[in-house]
């Protein structure tokens, strides 16, 4: 079946500007996840969803970001106001349920300018 | 908190070497361990698990990883490495219970040479 999507798979965008990026989840997941890949860096998790509520937003960086899911299913991870410093790899994953394995998404590569 | 430690950044072998890539982390509850794969161009692999059981856990391509519990260990082996290895490899945590935040360490990047 398929697996985790995310899109755009790559975004420039100008310092400043907002972005939207989307994870489809695999059908069926009910648990997703967002972490972020930086550059010389290990992955970093953002975000965590049961459903459409985020139990743990403690890996949010700051109150540029933000994320929500509909639906049980596509998540939409938002950056307001961009810095150079957001640039980096966003990797979606989900998972059967929150005991279950977690299967990564492509990632969307950001670049701000 | 849990935290994971992977102790090479970068690793070059030749074709048939051994392989052993380190991996420790540090929590005090019950854990349920991975490791994951990162081709060159590709997004994340699931390479193996553990989550219970045989400490001694074989995954694809060969690979295997042993789980220390007393040494809060699970390095990351394969006998014969191929060209085809050469890849970033992520050791990640999980707690068993809770809301499952997985947490990584920051990545090994295994160079093998033809």
């Amino acid at each position: 079946g398929a697996g985790v999507s995310q899109s755009p798979s790559n975004k420039v965008t100008e310092k400043g500007k907002d972005v939207e990026l989307r994870c489809d989840p695999i059908s069926g997941h009910t648990a997703l996840y967002w972490y972020r890949q930086s550059l010389g860096q290990g992955l970093e998790f953002l975000i965590y969803f049961q459903g459409n509520s985020a139990p743990d937003k403690s890996g949010l960086p700051s109150d540029r970001f933000s994320a929500e899911r509909t639906g049980g299913s596509v998540s939409t991870l938002t950056i307001q106001r961009t810095q150079q410093e957001d640039s980096a790899v966003y990797l979606c994953a989900s998972s059967l349920t929150r005991q279950e394995t977690q299967y990564f998404g492509p990632g969307t590569r950001l670049l701000v300018l | 908190a849990q935290s994971v430690s992977q102790h090479n950044h970068h690793v070059i072998l030749s074709e048939a070497a051994s392989l052993e890539l380190g991996c420790n982390y540090s929590y005090g509850g019950t854990v349920n361990l991975f490791w994951y794969v990162q081709y060159p161009g590709q997004h994340l692999q699931l390479l193996l698990k553990y989550f219970s059981g045989d400490p001694l856990v074989k995954g694809i391509k060969g690979f295997e990883a042993e789980f220390i519990k007393s040494k809060f260990s699970f390095n990351l082996r394969k006998p014969s490495v191929q060209w085809s290895d050469t890849a970033e490899y992520f050791c990640a945590v999980k707690d068993s219970g809770g809301y499952q935040k997985v947490t990584f360490g920051i990545g090994t990047k295994l160079q093998v040479i033809p």
